[in-house]
Protein backbone atom coordinates (compact mmCIF):
# COMPACT_ATOMS: atom_id res chain seq x y z
CA UNK A 1 0.00 0.00 0.00
CA UNK A 2 1.01 3.00 -0.63
CA UNK A 3 1.43 5.77 2.19
CA UNK A 4 3.46 8.47 3.41
CA UNK A 5 4.69 9.61 7.04
CA UNK A 6 5.56 13.18 8.26
CA UNK A 7 6.56 12.54 11.69
CA UNK A 8 6.54 16.33 12.86
CA UNK A 9 3.22 17.80 13.31
CA UNK A 10 5.62 21.17 13.91
CA UNK A 11 8.61 22.34 13.80
CA UNK A 12 10.26 25.64 15.01
CA UNK A 13 13.12 27.28 13.61
CA UNK A 14 15.20 30.83 14.24
CA UNK A 15 15.15 32.99 10.90
CA UNK A 16 18.55 32.07 9.36
CA UNK A 17 18.89 28.53 10.72
CA UNK A 18 18.88 25.60 8.61
CA UNK A 19 15.58 23.49 8.41
CA UNK A 20 14.40 20.17 7.98
CA UNK A 21 11.19 18.93 7.42
CA UNK A 22 10.73 15.32 7.44
CA UNK A 23 9.24 12.59 4.94
CA UNK A 24 9.12 9.30 4.56
CA UNK A 25 7.22 6.91 2.52
CA UNK A 26 6.11 3.75 1.11
CA UNK A 27 5.62 3.02 -2.19
CA UNK A 28 5.29 0.13 -5.28
CA UNK A 29 6.86 0.96 -8.17
CA UNK A 30 9.17 3.49 -8.86
CA UNK A 31 8.85 6.56 -6.40
CA UNK A 32 7.48 9.94 -7.70
CA UNK A 33 7.57 12.16 -4.63
CA UNK A 34 6.56 15.72 -4.38
CA UNK A 35 6.34 18.62 -1.78
CA UNK A 36 4.29 21.49 -1.51
CA UNK A 37 3.32 24.49 0.52
CA UNK A 38 0.00 25.79 1.53
CA UNK A 39 -0.43 29.27 3.04
CA UNK A 40 -3.21 30.02 5.47
CA UNK A 41 -6.77 29.56 3.53
CA UNK A 42 -5.02 28.81 0.32
CA UNK A 43 -4.62 26.16 -2.21
CA UNK A 44 -1.69 23.91 -2.29
CA UNK A 45 1.59 25.36 -4.35
CA UNK A 46 4.41 23.02 -5.95
CA UNK A 47 7.93 23.33 -4.29
CA UNK A 48 9.64 20.41 -5.56
CA UNK A 49 9.95 16.81 -7.37
CA UNK A 50 11.58 13.68 -7.25
CA UNK A 51 11.48 11.73 -10.41
CA UNK A 52 14.67 9.79 -11.02
CA UNK A 53 18.40 11.00 -11.02
CA UNK A 54 20.25 13.40 -8.58
CA UNK A 55 19.33 12.45 -4.74
CA UNK A 56 19.12 15.94 -4.52
CA UNK A 57 16.21 18.00 -5.76
CA UNK A 58 16.25 21.86 -5.87
CA UNK A 59 13.32 24.14 -6.05
CA UNK A 60 11.19 27.04 -5.46
CA UNK A 61 12.21 29.55 -2.98
CA UNK A 62 15.90 28.05 -2.35
CA UNK A 63 14.18 24.80 -0.99
CA UNK A 64 15.96 21.38 -1.88
CA UNK A 65 14.76 17.83 -0.88
CA UNK A 66 17.03 14.91 -0.66
CA UNK A 67 15.72 11.18 -1.95
CA UNK A 68 17.24 8.93 0.24
CA UNK A 69 15.68 5.11 -1.34
CA UNK A 70 17.22 2.99 1.54
CA UNK A 71 15.87 5.02 4.05
CA UNK A 72 13.00 5.40 2.17
CA UNK A 73 12.78 9.47 3.01
CA UNK A 74 12.69 12.47 1.02
CA UNK A 75 13.37 15.50 3.69
CA UNK A 76 12.48 19.30 2.62
CA UNK A 77 15.61 21.10 3.45
CA UNK A 78 16.87 25.10 3.44
CA UNK A 79 20.06 26.12 4.42
CA UNK A 80 18.57 29.53 5.68
CA UNK A 81 15.19 30.25 7.02
CA UNK A 82 12.75 32.83 6.60
CA UNK A 83 9.91 34.07 8.46
CA UNK A 84 8.19 34.14 5.48
CA UNK A 85 8.72 30.51 5.17
CA UNK A 86 5.98 29.94 8.05
CA UNK A 87 3.48 27.59 6.69
CA UNK A 88 1.89 24.56 6.12
CA UNK A 89 4.18 21.78 4.10
CA UNK A 90 2.69 18.63 2.51
CA UNK A 91 4.67 15.66 1.23
CA UNK A 92 3.19 13.56 -1.65
CA UNK A 93 3.90 10.23 -3.01
CA UNK A 94 1.81 9.32 -6.63
CA UNK A 95 0.52 5.48 -6.78
CA UNK A 96 3.44 3.50 -8.62
CA UNK A 97 0.24 1.52 -10.37
CA UNK A 98 -2.31 3.86 -11.15
CA UNK A 99 -0.63 7.79 -11.73
CA UNK A 100 -3.92 9.54 -11.17
CA UNK A 101 -4.15 8.98 -7.16
CA UNK A 102 -1.27 10.39 -4.88
CA UNK A 103 -1.24 9.93 -1.14
CA UNK A 104 -0.53 12.85 0.81
CA UNK A 105 1.12 13.54 4.54
CA UNK A 106 -1.19 14.86 7.38
CA UNK A 107 1.52 17.89 7.32
CA UNK A 108 3.53 19.29 8.99
CA UNK A 109 3.91 23.01 10.09
CA UNK A 110 6.89 24.85 10.22
CA UNK A 111 7.61 27.92 12.43
CA UNK A 112 10.41 30.33 12.22
CA UNK A 113 10.93 32.72 14.45
CA UNK A 114 12.42 36.39 14.01
CA UNK B 1 -3.05 28.94 -7.43
CA UNK B 2 -2.14 28.20 -11.00
CA UNK B 3 -5.01 28.70 -13.96
CA UNK B 4 -7.79 26.95 -11.32
CA UNK B 5 -10.61 28.79 -9.60
CA UNK B 6 -13.08 27.35 -7.58
CA UNK B 7 -16.11 28.97 -6.09
CA UNK B 8 -17.43 29.62 -4.13
CA UNK B 9 -14.19 30.83 -1.63
CA UNK B 10 -16.92 30.06 1.57
CA UNK B 11 -19.96 28.20 1.70
CA UNK B 12 -22.92 27.76 4.47
CA UNK B 13 -25.24 24.70 3.98
CA UNK B 14 -27.95 23.86 6.32
CA UNK B 15 -28.36 20.58 7.43
CA UNK B 16 -30.20 17.88 4.68
CA UNK B 17 -29.42 20.52 1.62
CA UNK B 18 -26.77 19.79 -1.39
CA UNK B 19 -24.62 22.33 -2.46
CA UNK B 20 -22.56 21.84 -5.11
CA UNK B 21 -19.20 23.67 -5.30
CA UNK B 22 -17.48 25.06 -8.60
CA UNK B 23 -14.24 24.46 -10.11
CA UNK B 24 -12.77 25.83 -13.61
CA UNK B 25 -8.91 25.00 -15.20
CA UNK B 26 -7.77 26.54 -18.11
CA UNK B 27 -4.58 25.16 -18.24
CA UNK B 28 -5.75 22.15 -20.74
CA UNK B 29 -5.32 19.44 -18.11
CA UNK B 30 -6.61 16.38 -18.72
CA UNK B 31 -6.91 15.02 -15.09
CA UNK B 32 -8.79 16.88 -12.24
CA UNK B 33 -9.12 16.13 -8.61
CA UNK B 34 -11.35 16.78 -5.59
CA UNK B 35 -9.68 16.16 -2.19
CA UNK B 36 -11.21 16.73 1.33
CA UNK B 37 -9.16 18.85 3.78
CA UNK B 38 -9.40 18.33 7.62
CA UNK B 39 -6.88 20.04 10.30
CA UNK B 40 -4.46 17.59 11.22
CA UNK B 41 -5.56 14.60 8.61
CA UNK B 42 -3.92 15.94 5.41
CA UNK B 43 -5.69 15.80 1.56
CA UNK B 44 -7.83 12.75 1.23
CA UNK B 45 -8.89 11.84 -2.55
CA UNK B 46 -13.05 12.25 -3.29
CA UNK B 47 -13.01 11.76 -6.74
CA UNK B 48 -10.74 12.06 -10.10
CA UNK B 49 -11.37 12.44 -13.33
CA UNK B 50 -8.58 11.45 -16.27
CA UNK B 51 -11.02 12.64 -19.39
CA UNK B 52 -14.44 14.46 -19.99
CA UNK B 53 -17.76 11.82 -19.27
CA UNK B 54 -15.13 9.59 -17.02
CA UNK B 55 -14.29 10.13 -13.05
CA UNK B 56 -13.92 7.59 -10.49
CA UNK B 57 -13.98 7.27 -7.01
CA UNK B 58 -11.29 8.07 -4.65
CA UNK B 59 -10.62 6.90 -0.86
CA UNK B 60 -13.83 9.10 0.64
CA UNK B 61 -16.41 9.22 -2.05
CA UNK B 62 -19.67 8.27 -0.14
CA UNK B 63 -21.55 11.10 0.01
CA UNK B 64 -20.76 12.74 -2.69
CA UNK B 65 -21.02 13.08 -6.63
CA UNK B 66 -19.20 14.52 -9.57
CA UNK B 67 -19.47 15.13 -13.48
CA UNK B 68 -17.53 16.39 -15.65
CA UNK B 69 -19.11 16.93 -18.67
CA UNK B 70 -16.72 19.79 -20.30
CA UNK B 71 -12.47 19.44 -19.82
CA UNK B 72 -12.06 22.34 -17.76
CA UNK B 73 -14.67 22.13 -15.61
CA UNK B 74 -15.31 19.15 -12.94
CA UNK B 75 -17.90 20.73 -10.39
CA UNK B 76 -18.39 18.51 -6.89
CA UNK B 77 -21.80 17.82 -4.93
CA UNK B 78 -21.61 17.33 -1.80
CA UNK B 79 -25.24 15.57 -1.07
CA UNK B 80 -27.21 15.10 2.45
CA UNK B 81 -26.06 11.58 2.85
CA UNK B 82 -22.35 13.01 3.55
CA UNK B 83 -22.86 12.83 7.46
CA UNK B 84 -19.69 15.39 8.06
CA UNK B 85 -19.51 17.85 5.22
CA UNK B 86 -17.85 20.40 6.97
CA UNK B 87 -14.22 20.88 5.62
CA UNK B 88 -12.15 22.36 3.39
CA UNK B 89 -12.36 21.21 -0.48
CA UNK B 90 -9.99 21.52 -2.91
CA UNK B 91 -9.66 21.19 -6.61
CA UNK B 92 -6.66 20.04 -8.42
CA UNK B 93 -5.44 19.40 -11.85
CA UNK B 94 -2.76 17.97 -14.12
CA UNK B 95 -1.06 16.77 -17.42
CA UNK B 96 -0.21 13.94 -18.83
CA UNK B 97 -0.28 10.39 -16.86
CA UNK B 98 3.25 9.42 -16.94
CA UNK B 99 3.87 9.92 -13.43
CA UNK B 100 6.32 12.74 -13.50
CA UNK B 101 3.69 15.71 -13.56
CA UNK B 102 2.73 17.65 -10.31
CA UNK B 103 -1.06 18.33 -9.40
CA UNK B 104 -1.54 22.23 -9.53
CA UNK B 105 -3.97 23.12 -7.13
CA UNK B 106 -7.27 25.70 -6.70
CA UNK B 107 -7.59 28.04 -3.65
CA UNK B 108 -10.23 25.87 -2.00
CA UNK B 109 -13.90 26.30 -0.89
CA UNK B 110 -14.40 26.26 2.50
CA UNK B 111 -17.68 24.76 3.58
CA UNK B 112 -19.48 24.63 7.21
CA UNK B 113 -23.00 22.85 7.63
CA UNK B 114 -25.21 24.97 10.16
Amino acid sequence: AQSVAQPEDQVNVAEGNPLTVKCTYSVSGNPYLFWYVQYPNRGLQFLLKYITGDNLVKGSYGFEAEFNKSQTSFHLKKPSALVSDSALYFCAVRDGYNFNKFYFGSGTKLNVKP
Amino acid sequence: DGGITQSPKYLFRKEGQNVTLSCEQNLNHDAMYWYRQDPGQGLRLIYYSQIVNDFQKGDIAEGYSVSREKKESFPLTVTSAQKNPTAFYLCASSTGTSGRNEQFFGPGTRLTVL
